[in-house]
């Protein structure tokens, strides 16, 4: 089993459609979770951290419910610019800031 | 305020032949990491450097690849007598710290643009 498990789409939705992706982790000492957002033949970048309480940065919503070891990622009003790979990103319980990286959702928002 | 500096941006080499990637934290990262992208694939953690200290070495192939982050200058990854496989994208990311709260911007990593190795 993976450590981080994604569906990898890629998912089509038409602009202003709403979308969810999720993530499962198998680790369940995992301490941090992320979306990172990875736009073709880039680098990763910062997307959202991802709380035990759920937490929302414009359109976007992240919840994590560690009983389930299960991630999610809402995106609400999909914009043309949100196409992209998500990759859901867990850290784990050794020293260090070590990530493991789900293999990413692909999103394509069309008109 | 720069952000993590990775040169070359491309590297092509020929089998056998050695390829070298440069890595400068951002100001004030003391943590560096290096990860691989095979075509297609996932981000895979290599390794993991402190300044003259290797941390966690746990991804990196056992024969072949090495890293260090010595006290002046930028992280090296450096691959000997390269092989088709080889070819990927490698990024580095820096953080300020190695560890906090869930909340704590030590967590944070932030990537490079990376280099791209094609071996011919």
């Amino acid at each position: 089993r993976k450590e981080v498990e994604q569906d990898p789409g890629p998912f089509n939705v038409p602009e202003g459609a709403t979308v969810a992706f999720n993530c499962t982790y198998s680790n369940s000492a995992s301490q941090s979770f992320f979306w990172y957002r990875q736009d073709c033949r880039k680098e990763p970048k910062l997307l959202m951290s991802v709380y035990s309480s759920g937490n929302e940065d414009g359109r976007f919503t992240a919840q994590l419910n560690r009983a389930s070891q299960y991630i999610s990622l809402l995106i609400r009003d999909s914009k043309l610019s949100d196409s992209a790979t998500y990759l859901c990103v867990v850290r784990g319980t050794g020293g260090g800031n070590k990530l493991t990286f789900g293999t990413g959702t692909q999103l394509k928002v069309e008109l | 305020n720069a952000g993590v500096m990775q040169n070359p941006r491309h590297l092509v080499r020929r089998r056998g032949q050695e390829a070298r990637l440069r890595c400068s934290p951002m100001k004030g990262h003391s943590h560096v990491y290096w990860y691989r992208q095979l075509p297609e694939e996932g981000l895979k953690f290599m390794v993991y450097l402190q300044k003259e200290n290797i941390i966690d070495e746990s991804g990196m192939p056992k024969e072949r690849f090495s890293a260090e982050f010595p006290k002046e200058g930028p992280s090296i990854l450096r691959i000997q007598q390269v092989v088709r496989g080889d070819s990927a994208a490698y990024f580095c990311a820096s953080s300020p710290g190695s560890t906090g709260g869930a909340r704590s911007g030590a967590n944070v990593l932030t990537f490079g643009a990376g280099s791209r190795l094609t071996v011919l």
